[in-house]
Formats: structure tokens, C-alpha cells, sequence
């Protein structure tokens, strides 16, 4: 079946500008996470959607950064005001509920912040 | 202190190699521990998990020592086409993935 799918896959702004994210989970699939990846470095735990409870936000790096999920589907990751710093590849992963630690992920959006 | 460290390599071996990575973690209370492989510009996938009595899958074999700290992976006659990065992750609770830097192995003809 179809995998995690996320646009757009590059994402060029200028600094000070808004970009939004989007992540389309598997199918069936209750949990999302948002990871960040900056050049040369790991993985960072942005956020966690789990069904219709309150998400885990405790990754956000700062309040320019949110996110929303509509129901067990689309996700949007919001970066207002990015700053050159915020450059990585932001990469969505999905789950079952019952086997959060195997995460599939979706190919990432690369954003460069000029 | 990182919670979950590797060696970022590179490790170059020739093909047939056995070679083997380590990886470290700070919290004790760690409760669950995986190997995931990153292609170049790929997303991560879910090579396999670890436990304590070790597993193997083919050439691929991942042992965790809960007293030291440490979980490995040891890979068997490397082919080619495991030249990738190797990601150490860790959960200490509920469902963030705490991820390593990554280990990049590199098998040469």
C-alpha cells in the first residue's frame, strides 16, 4: 500500500517568511510524528499526534513552530518567521498504535531558509 | 551529554567483512532499543530490534548490555549494498525514538 508521503519535497524561503509542511500518514495508521533533521546530525523528536488525544509538543524548538492534525489523517507542521537556523530536512513518520517504535517514514521536505 | 551517542565513522570495509558498531545511551530507564538504517537522502527504516538475549536476522546480529549501557550490531559477509548510515535508537518511555547521530559504513568492491 501507499507509504507516508510529504510536500513539497524541497522548500526554498527567505528568511522571515511562513512555510507550511505536509505529511499524509498510512492509512489505518493512529500515530504521527514530526522529526527534524539538520545537516551532518540526528534525528530531533518534534511532535507526536496520537488519535484524538492532546499531541506531545514538548519537542517544539520554539513558538514559531506548530502543528495540526485533522483527525487520524493529514498533519501540517507551520514555521513562522523562519530564521536560517531552521534549514533541515523535516521529515513525518507514522505508526500503529500498537507498534509505536516501528515508525515508517516519508521522504522529508527539505527547507532552505535564505 | 547526548542521550544515545555512535561513532559517526566513517567505516570503509571490503565486501565479505564482518564489522561491527556500538552505541551508547545515558538513561538507565531505558526501555526499548532498535537499529534503523538511513540510505543517502533517504528516510530511516526500521532494520531490527535489540534485546537483551540478542537477535539475529541473516548476517545481521544486535545485542544490548543493559549494564553497560550499550547496544551493537555486528554485520556478517557486508555486501555492497549495506553501505548506508546506522541509526542507534532508543525509547526511554512512551513513543519518541531517541535518535544517534548515525554510524556511516561504507563496503568497497
Amino acid at each position: 500500500g501507499a507509504g507516508v508521503s510529504q510536500s513539497p519535497s524541497n522548500k526554498v524561503t527567505e528568511k522571515g517568511k511562513d512555510v507550511e509542511l505536509r505529511c499524509d500518514p498510512i492509512s489505518g495508521h493512529t500515530a504521527l510524528y514530526w522529526y527534524r533533521q539538520r545537516l551532518g546530525q540526528g534525528l530531533e523528536f518534534l511532535i507526536y499526534f496520537q488519535g484524538n488525544s492532546a499531541p506531545d509538543k514538548s519537542g517544539l524548538p520554539s513558538d514559531r513552530f506548530s502543528a495540526e492534525r485533522t483527525g487520524e489523517s493529514v498533519s501540517t507542521l507551520t514555521i513562522q518567521r523562519t530564521q536560517q537556523e531552521d534549514s533541515a530536512v523535516y521529515l513525518c513518520a507514522s505508526s500503529s498504535l500498537g507498534a509505536t517504535y516501528e515508525q515508517y517514514f516519508g521522504p522529508g521536505t527539505r527547507l532552505t531558509v535564505t | 551529554r547526548k542521550e544515545v551517542e555512535q561513532d559517526p565513522g566513517p567505516f570503509n570495509v571490503p565486501e565479505g567483512a564482518t564489522v561491527a558498531f556500538n552505541c551508547t545511551y545515558s538513561n538507565s530507564a531505558s526501555q526499548s532499543f532498535f537499529w534503523y538504517r538511513q540510505d543517502c537522502r533517504k528516510e530511516p527504516k526500521l532494520l531490527m530490534s535489540v534485546y537483551s538475549s540478542g537477535n539475529e536476522d541473516g548476517r545481521f546480529t544486535a545485542q544490548l548490555n543493559r549494564a553497560s549501557q550499550y547496544i551493537s550490531l555486528l554485520i556478517r559477509d557486508s555486501k555492497l549494498s549495506d553501505s548506508a548510515t546506522y541509526l542507534c535508537v532508543v525509547i526511554v518511555s512512551g513513543y519518541a525514538l531517541n535518535f544517534g547521530k548515525g554510524t556511516s559504513l561504507l563496503v568497497t568492491p
